[in-house]
């Protein structure tokens, strides 16, 4: 069974920084594109961040290009995603998805997904 | 960046009905087109991808048409557990990848 568990989440100033992490388990995560999705509470899904398998390939939106890193370490089975420079409109609920299909650059669509992990910006 | 319109916002529907959500494209995507279903506190899961192609598990009731710009989810016969939240999502040629704001499906 694919498992997805995010942790990181936290309170946390504007300007400041956290880190989350993504667990994986169940599939074999070193072939498989990952990403993050983000949700603000009350509003739709945005996606945030993709990585290829040997994440040499990395991907974000454009709110975000500059001041969060997405990597993986494929020996933990483990994504993170780097928030630096966080900013009120970053406050949102944190998703990683795995992709539907292990091939690169991956397809896009996302298969399964963690539970969700909180990040609040405000001071 | 491609937009991606869902239509209504909100559906109201009675048990048993049928429920026709849509989804527009700001430019054509061809068939780069997945649907999610989120409950309440969920995540979200995938439902539909190619357009309409079911998922593991996604039961028959559950279908989706639709090429280039305009899209559709029909949910054929509405049970209880199919009143959520339903977002489309556009992957063409990534990134970067947009969702749809959502069509909140409420019991009638």
């Amino acid at each position: 069974e694919v498992q997805l568990l995010e942790s990181g989440g936290a309170l946390a100033q504007p300007g400041g920084s956290l880190r989350l992490s993504c667990a994986a388990s169940g599939f074999r995560f070193s072939t498989n594109v990952m990403h993050w999705v983000r949700q603000a509470q009350g509003k739709g899904l945005e996606w945030v961040s993709s990585i290829s398998d040997t994440g040499l390939s990395r991907y974000y939106v454009d709110s975000v290009k500059g001041r969060f890193t997405v990597s993986r370490d494929n020996s933990k089975n483990t994504l993170y995603l780097q928030m630096d420079s966080l900013r009120a409109e970053d406050t949102a609920v944190y998703y990683c998805a795995k992709d539907r299909v292990p091939v690169v650059p991956g397809t896009g669509t996302f298969d399964n997904w963690g539970q969700g992990t909180v990040v609040t910006v405000s001071s | 960046e491609i937009v991606m319109t869902q239509s209504p916002a909100t559906l109201s529907v009675s048990p048993g009905e049928r429920a026709t959500l849509s989804c527009r494209a700001s430019q054509s995507i061809g068939s780069k087109l997945a649907w999610y279903q989120q409950k309440r506190g969920q995540a979200p899961r995938l439902l539909i991808f190619g357009a309409s192609t079911r998922a593991t598990g996604v039961p028959a009731r559950f279908s989706g048409s639709g090429s280039g710009t305009e899209f559709t989810l029909t949910i054929s016969s509405l049970r209880s557990e199919d009143f959520a939240v339903y977002y489309c999502q556009q992957y063409n040629n990534w990134p970067p990848i947009t969702f749809g704001q959502g069509t909140r499906l409420d019991i009638k």
